[in-house]
């Protein structure tokens, strides 16, 4: 069965400053899916970066990136410029490419910006 | 906004009763998925639905069922509520069954059980 660690459960960056979360995970499966989910104080769930592992290059968005090791199968995310909005547990998350619907998750990290 | 609605926000209710949580999906999306998160604990997955018929079943009690309508929007039934129902309930949703759809979550029913 897939697993999924994530073994800082809290971290703290100064605002404006670069931030990267790690997450492993354990599959003997070739193809699947990653994904980063941010959990504001609110409790939203919201998606941060999706990556599908047969591509190499690591996805980005805006001030988020990956940096997916496949062979390794870690899948590290960086927030770079740091924001006092970015505060929230980030879930890492793993989806198999033949499951449509079980989502395995992480445990979470906490992230705290510190002013 | 993740286009994923679900009614109502907030609930207290008693030990013993029943209450139905409502989740109406992204416009165009097949799938809902309906997840437990309890206080300080990740996501639990309860249960699926694709175009109306169950498709996967999770860690969901007996005391819990759910339903997609022809309209697409679910509902969570849960009954003889207990204190450790009390969770935030997650619906949410995705294009279809094509694998590694993204999932897209509304915003949670937060139910205290007291």
């Amino acid at each position: 069965a897939q697993t999924v660690t994530q073994s800082q459960p809290e971290m703290s960056v100064q605002e404006a400053e670069t931030v990267t979360l790690s997450c492993t995970y354990d599959t003997s499966e070739s193809d699947y899916y990653l994904f980063w989910y941010k959990q504001p104080p609110s409790r939203q769930m919201i998606l941060v970066i999706r990556q599908e592992a047969y591509k190499q290059q690591n996805a980005t968005e805006n001030r988020f990136s990956v940096n997916f090791q496949k062979a390794a199968k870690s899948f590290s995310l960086k927030i770079s410029d740091s924001q006092l909005g970015d505060a929230a547990m980030y879930f890492c998350a793993y989806r198999s490419r033949d499951s449509n619907y079980q989502l395995i998750w992480g445990a979470g990290t906490k992230l705290i910006i510190k002013p | 906004d993740s286009g994923v609605t679900q009614t109502p926000k907030h609930l207290i209710t008693a030990t013993g009763q029943r209450v139905t949580l409502r989740c109406s999906p992204r416009s165009g999306d097949l799938s809902v998925y309906w997840y437990q998160q309890s206080l300080d604990q990740g996501l639990q997955f309860l249960i699926q639905y694709y175009n109306g018929e169950e498709r996967a079943k999770g860690n969901i009690l007996e005391r819990f069922s759910a339903q997609q309508f022809p309209d697409l929007h679910s509902e969570l039934n849960l009954s003889s509520l207990e204190l450790g129902d009390s969770a935030l309930y997650f619906c949410a949703s995705s294009p279809g069954l094509e694998k590694g759809n993204t999932i897209y979550f509304g915003e949670g029913s937060w139910l205290t059980v007291v």
